[in-house]
């Protein structure tokens, strides 16, 4: 079981690159590493998944060191909608589902 | 992406009486769905695993026989709280997700559920 560790709670001013890092020291070779965005009442969403090095998509990007003991969610210029829970999840085969704290990031103006 | 329905997305139930929820994939086929429960300010607390045609995997602490789980088709499973007290008042959330390494997880937008 990869437990996961992210700081419980960020501030940030609109249109700032924030930057939130989680720890998964026990990550396995066949793990996955992916990142959800939830606001409240209602279910997670999918942010962004990587297995190593980069991973870019048109929200948000993900850094994953070559060891992958760790990773990186990394917003741009965000805005006071992307004030939200964002937890990271190490994920392999869809066995092991189980949610960290996650962060709570406010955006503020 | 995939489209994960859940439903009713609220419900209000008197002490003792059972309550079923119903989590859809609407666009693929999940061979794997989980649900969770979410108390207000806390993380999601994984309750159960359920693969189509088989019998749930429950987490430790989780009484089967009170959240009965069915997994019946690859694109519905349905959670029942069975004799529902007013401690199991929470957010039930689903997830659905096709069995490939890696795979993403499609969560619903949740049922909130009062017990009175």
């Amino acid at each position: 079981l990869a437990k996961t560790t992210q700081p419980v709670s960020m501030d940030s001013y609109e249109g700032q690159e924030v930057n939130i890092t989680c720890s998964h020291n026990n990550i396995a070779t066949n793990d996955y590493i992916t990142w959800y965005q939830q606001f409240p009442s209602q279910g997670p969403r999918f942010i962004i998944q990587g297995y190593k090095t980069k991973v870019t998509n048109e929200v948000a990007s993900l850094f994953i060191p070559a060891d992958r003991k760790s990773s990186t969610l990394s917003l741009p210029r965000v805005s006071l909608s992307d004030t939200a829970v964002y937890y990271c999840l190490v994920v392999v085969s869809n066995n092991d589902m189980r949610f960290g704290a996650g962060t709570r990031l406010t955006v503020k103006p | 992406g995939a489209v994960v329905s859940q439903h009713p997305s609220r419900v209000i139930c008197k002490s003792g009486t059972s309550v079923k929820i119903e989590c859809r994939s609407l666009d693929f086929q999940a061979t794997t769905m989980f649900w969770y429960r979410q108390f207000p300010k806390q993380s999601l607390m994984l309750m159960a695993t359920s693969n189509e045609g088989s019998k749930a995997t429950y987490e430790q602490g989780v009484e089967k026989d009170k959240f009965l789980i069915n997994h019946a088709s690859l694109t519905l499973s349905t959670l029942t709280v069975t004799s529902a007290h007013p401690e199991d008042s929470s957010f039930y959330i689903c997830s659905a997700s096709q069995l490939r390494v890696g795979e993403t997880q499609y969560f619903g937008p949740g049922t909130r559920l009062l017990v009175l």
